[in-house]
């Protein structure tokens, strides 16, 4: 079952803020975030396991509402090198071996 | 650069044809996934292995097919192809070998064309 992110897209001025979310239909073990900048591959960004937990990376961090089966990314004060797609991935079960992508949130950060 | 060289990097061919894209992953890496990302698509997962053993089949076609040989290497094939077939083939690896998928390390990807 893919997850569900929201929005598409988003368009920010350099030094404002976004909020990406991903939910899913189905208890979740871990929710992943990448990010892709055009024309190239997928880039980890962090692993949340259920519980609840609250990760960052530089001003990029993420919350996993284990009840909601959501989780939001949080990107403070954007750069310009935050520009690309933002794929959430989310795993039913720790022993399955597949990690299901979203359709993907194009973030675009301008000057 | 993740470590993970996928080869060729570009490929055309006609429908009804089959090809091989191939995989290496980082080194130490047990675990090899496919991934397909067509122009409006996100990641569609198609399939994983671990040492060697086929562990996880996502949206795999019949017309599709994948190993993983004993050096670790992995090759994903397509056969009878078609228009839609055109995508960024992209494979990823992983530690493996404990609970849960962990980081990927994705290479760059192999775009296939369908003409």
């Amino acid at each position: 079952q893919q997850p569900v992110q929201s929005p598409q897209a988003v368009i920010l001025r350099e030094g404002e803020d976004a909020v990406i979310n991903c939910s899913s239909s189905k208890a979740l073990y871990s929710v992943h975030w990448y990010r892709q900048k055009h024309g190239e591959a997928p880039v980890f960004l962090m692993i949340l396991l259920k519980g609840g937990e609250q990760k960052g990376h530089e001003k990029i961090s993420a919350s996993f509402n284990e009840k909601k089966q959501q989780s939001s990314l949080y990107l403070t004060a954007s750069q310009l090198s935050y520009s690309g797609t933002y794929f959430c991935g989310t795993e039913i079960s720790g022993n399955t071996g597949k990690l299901i992508f979203g359709q993907g949130t194009t973030l675009q950060v301008k000057p | 650069d993740s470590g993970v060289t996928q080869t060729p990097k570009h490929l055309i061919t006609a429908t009804g044809q089959r090809v091989t894209l191939r995989c290496s992953p980082r080194s130490g890496d047990l675990s090899v996934y496919w991934y397909q990302q067509s122009l409006d698509q996100g990641l569609q997962f198609l399939i994983q292995y671990y040492n060697g053993e086929e562990r996880a089949k996502g949206n795999i076609l019949e017309r599709f097919s994948a190993q993983q040989f004993p050096d670790l290497h992995s090759e994903l094939n397509l056969s009878s192809l078609e228009l839609g077939d055109s995508a960024l083939y992209f494979c990823a690896s992983s530690v493996g070998g404990h609970t849960g998928v962990g980081e990927l390390f994705f290479g760059e990807g192999s775009r296939l064309t369908v003409l």
